[in-house]
């Protein structure tokens, strides 16, 4: 199975402060297709998760711009610029590309 | 919006059966994959069955191959999951969730399984 990596567990950040959360996988998930199924989804406390990013970069609908995706082959990031209080919670990356679907051990994004 | 809504989940003793239930609504269930993924008490998340659209592909992950059975009821819009032979590190919370395109876009709100004499 596809290892996934996730950095740092807990990260501690200000309201309006800029954080990267990293993802690193144990084999490249660039697809046959060119694509890369390497996902980003957050869980608030008490709720299921939700998808913000799919296939690296791109923004699920309703999602706001200040979350981005990027990355390539085994290492990708998160980037929240800007972090309100909504975004606390858990954030997993996930995969996609090869089987079985696997997640990153999450990172918890709490307030400083 | 999607709505997936999970049921049957509850207390029961190691070795016994449970189904789960996913009710799916506002979307044509017949067109997309479906999955379910579980999370146990304070820990991640961790892919459990994905079946193809028609119900003609089923997967598992290696610790449920055999006892659990995903399927599906497209003229209902209803994905299950039949859980035999039930052990206490199964407990967990479970989710159904649509895949689409590589991603699990849209996330029930989760039923509890609790195996424990």
């Amino acid at each position: 199975d596809v290892v996934v990596t996730q950095t740092p567990p807990t990260l501690s950040a200000t309201i309006g402060q800029s954080v990267s959360i990293s993802c690193r996988s144990s084999q490249s998930l660039l697809d046959g297709d060119g694509d890369s199924y390497l996902n980003w989804l957050l869980q608030r406390p008490g709720q299921s998760p939700q998808l913000l990013i799919y296939s690296v970069s791109n923004l699920e609908s309703g999602v706001p711009n200040r979350f981005s995706g990027s990355g390539s082959e085994t290492d990708f990031t998160l980037k929240i610029s800007g972090v309100e209080a909504e975004d606390l919670g858990v954030y997993y990356c996930m995969q996609a590309t090869h089987a079985p679907l696997t997640f990153g051990g999450g990172t918890k994004v709490e307030l400083k | 919006e999607v709505q997936l809504v999970e049921s049957g989940g509850g207390l029961v003793q190691p070795g016994r059966s449970l189904k789960l239930s996913c009710a799916a609504s506002r979307f044509t269930f017949s067109d997309y994959n479906m999955a379910w993924v579980r999370q146990a008490p304070k820990k991640g998340l961790e892919w459990v069955a994905t079946i193809s659209y028609d119900g003609s592909n089923t997967y598992y992950r290696d610790s449920v191959k055999g006892r659990f059975t995903i399927s599906r009821d497209n003229a209902k819009s209803i994905l299950y999951l039949q859980m035999d032979s039930l052990r206490s590190e199964d407990t967990a919370t479970y989710y159904c969730a649509r895949h689409q395109l590589g991603a699990l876009d849209y996330w029930g709100q989760g039923v509890m399984v609790t195996v424990s004499s």
